[in-house]
């Protein structure tokens, strides 16, 4: 595609559910991040992919957290049993080859949990 | 692990006046890059620099990366209204560019008074 596209933009979920939110980088872009940003912070590294490799997953708060990208494309964060505390924007990025010049952000998904 | 601060956290300035923000890495990088980010926005790529002491300007903005690659700065000169927003520094840690996972500093706050 044009450029990366987060879905949903918005999601607001009770307390214990799990989500997933899905992540569609720039087409042929080999490296995918996921960042959580809170409001007025910078952006804090999750984990990242290159291809459907997982990278580095030592940004993951805790094992309620998992992402994949099982194709090398389309990636998915997961969050299960979710807390209040997950209530964030989180936001993908993509880099053309590991370490390219930029990253490249989506829109973010806003995800209040209630 | 590896942390990135900023300073100042908030800048306020009339329009025409000089900024500065400053970077500073716990650990050598192996790149800077720096993002804009406007209110509602997502970070936006500015540039990148590489080599130990490189010196890089855009028009109104001058980037520096400092001689031990741990830390940078971004001087704007004659501030204008349209430059309101975050400043995020981000680099790769490590000797060889993507190597390692992107990080991003805490960001500092632009405020533009006309």
């Amino acid at each position: 595609g044009a450029g990366v596209s987060q879905s949903p933009r918005y999601k607001v979920t009770k307390r214990g559910q799990d989500v997933a939110l899905r992540c569609d980088p720039i087409s042929g872009h080999v490296s995918l991040y996921w960042y959580r940003q809170a409001l007025g912070q910078g952006p804090e590294f999750l984990t990242y992919f290159n291809y459907e490799a997982q990278q580095d997953k030592s940004g993951l708060p805790n094992d309620r957290f998992s992402a994949e990208r099982p194709e090398g494309s389309i990636s998915t964060l997961t969050i299960q049993r979710t807390e209040q505390r997950d209530s964030a924007m989180y936001r993908c990025a993509s880099m053309g080859l590991p370490g390219d010049t930029e990253a490249f952000f989506g829109q973010g998904t806003r995800l209040t949990v209630v | 692990g590896q942390q990135v601060m900023q300073i100042p956290q908030y800048q306020h300035v009339q329009e025409g006046e000089d900024f500065t923000t400053y970077c500073n890495s716990s650990t050598t990088l192996s790149n800077i890059q720096w993002y804009k980010q406007r209110p509602g926005g997502h970070p936006v790529f500015l540039i990148q620099l590489v080599k130990s002491g490189e010196v890089k300007k855009q028009k109104r903005l001058t980037f520096q990366f400092g001689e031990a690659k741990k830390n940078s700065s971004l001087h704007i000169t004659a501030t204008q209204t349209t430059d309101v927003g975050t400043y995020f520094c981000a680099g790769h840690e490590g000797q060889r560019i993507g190597t390692d996972k992107l990080i991003f500093g805490t960001g500092t706050r632009l405020q533009v008074f006309p």
